[in-house]
């Protein structure tokens, strides 16, 4: 099967900062990536779309000058949380899935868990 | 837009017995896959089973099979001869043309001796 790595797993930042997740399909190209934030004992949420050589498609509700998305390859996309706040804490996901195969099949990274102190 | 819902927060089934988990979606479109994932512990999400709508078998994967009822919207997974690594959380999802998977809020399921 295929994989998708993430790093870093853990991060834990100061408020203010910002913070880089990066997301990796290991042995195929991704042409889209998708970003998901999960709260404990909740399901994801997708946040966003994520198209190599393009802007991202976000959610309503989702500021996308506070989670800046960067698709600058076919096998890397990255997520930065910018001026990080307490509320941004949360579990973090991508998901990638083949060019044609996006519908049938998306492969999970293993998820980065963000602590804004 | 699309739904997935999942009444059942939690259940619990004994080692080696049968359980069912209950997927209900809404949408329009005719042409998806409806999935159940399983979210272990340790977060990572893993696919459990696949059903492509244009099909009218039932997918099934070694002890795991699902009910889909097309015209009702309803997909349940059904878990045979569970085992203690069953446990976690189980996410029914639903993809369409746009390929966003959509989730439905969970249901944990606690293997028990």
């Amino acid at each position: 099967g295929a994989v998708v790595s993430q790093h870093p797993s853990w991060v834990i930042c100061k408020s203010g900062t910002s913070v880089k997740i990066e997301c990796r399909s290991l042995d195929f190209q991704a042409t889209t990536m998708f970003w998901y934030r999960q709260f404990p004992k909740q399901s994801l949420m997708l946040m966003a779309t994520s198209n190599e050589g393009s802007k991202a498609t976000y959610e309503q509700g989702v500021e996308k000058d506070k989670f800046l998305i960067n698709h600058a390859s076919l096998t890397l996309s990255t997520l930065t949380v910018t001026s990080a706040h307490p509320e941004d804490s949360s579990f973090y996901i991508c998901s990638a899935g083949r060019a044609g195969q996006l519908q049938e099949t998306q492969y999970f990274g293993p998820g980065t868990r963000l602590l804004v102190l | 837009a699309q739904t997935v819902t999942q009444s059942q927060p939690e259940m619990s089934v004994q080692e080696a017995e049968t359980v069912t988990l209950s997927c209900t979606y809404d949408t329009s479109e005719s042409n998806y896959y409806l999935f159940w994932y399983k979210q272990p512990p340790s977060r990572q999400m893993i696919l459990v089973i696949r059903q492509e709508a244009y099909k009218q078998q039932n997918a099934t994967e070694n002890r795991f099979s699902v009910n889909f009822q097309k015209a009702a919207k309803s997909f349940s997974l059904k878990i045979s001869d569970s085992q203690l690594g069953d446990t976690a959380m189980y996410f029914c999802a639903y993809t369409g043309t746009a390929s966003k998977l959509t989730f439905g809020t969970g249901t944990r399921l606690q293997v028990t001796l």
